[in-house]
């Protein structure tokens, strides 16, 4: 089964626009991380925020946290071609639990 | 240093046919996860290793899939009797302690059943 579930689905931006991505949950978690992937291949880690952090920013990163609402957002600022990908978004909660993705957001950016 | 491996990339095989997926996860990471991947879907998990044994298999759909890692470091993952509706592709990630939530996936291997 899938915890998350991204919004939107799909999204196509031009070149130098923002990008934003959603993702809900349904159970507490310890972590959230957000993965991207290319091709249909392996997934590459993002940034990871922890249930007691509100935002966090990694280069044209943004990553905010709602534990109230069980949602979190990604923000790809200035995007680039080669942001075209699909993103998802991973919870995990207390110990060695694995990771539950959701379905993810294809990006895709128009140059 | 070399990320996590995956053997073959691809693999075509016959309903009813039985196949092994390698992984070659990072050197000295104890931890590693096989997950399954569906055209359109996020990746789900399959089972955990860390170390040798199996710390987690629930996610294993039936008794036709198994997987073993009996050194702690490589990882193959078997299919008896394959079905149409196994094809898929088939991740493998590592991650250098087990808790350790970041984990680093391998290029995966897209397994079709004919």
């Amino acid at each position: 089964s899938q915890q998350g579930e991204e919004d939107p689905q799909a999204l196509s931006i031009q070149e130098g626009e923002n990008a934003t991505m959603n993702c809900s949950y349904k159970t507490s978690i310890n972590n959230l991380q957000w993965y991207r992937q290319n091709s249909g291949r392996g997934l590459v880690h993002l940034i990871l925020i922890r249930s007691n952090e509100r935002e966090k920013h990694s280069g044209r990163l943004r990553v905010t946290l709602d534990t109230s609402k069980k949602s979190s957002s990604l923000l790809i600022t200035a995007s680039r071609a080669a942001d075209t990908a699909s993103y998802f978004c991973a919870t995990d909660n207390s110990g060695n639990t694995p990771l539950v993705f959701g379905k993810g957001t294809r990006l895709s950016v128009i140059a | 240093g070399a990320g996590v491996s995956q053997t073959p990339s691809n693999k075509v095989t016959e309903k009813g046919k039985y196949v092994e997926l390698r992984c070659d996860p990072i050197s000295g990471h104890t931890a590693l996860y096989w997950y399954r991947q569906s055209l359109g879907q996020g990746p789900e998990f399959l089972i955990y290793f860390q170390g040798t044994g199996a710390a987690d298999d629930s996610g294993l759909p039936n008794d036709r899939f198994f997987a073993v890692r009996p050194e702690g470091s490589v990882s193959t993952l078997k299919i008896q009797r394959t079905e149409r509706g196994d094809s898929a592709v088939y991740l493998c990630a590592s991650s250098l302690v087990p808790g350790m939530k970041t984990q680093y996936f391998g290029p995966g291997t897209r397994l079709l059943v004919l």
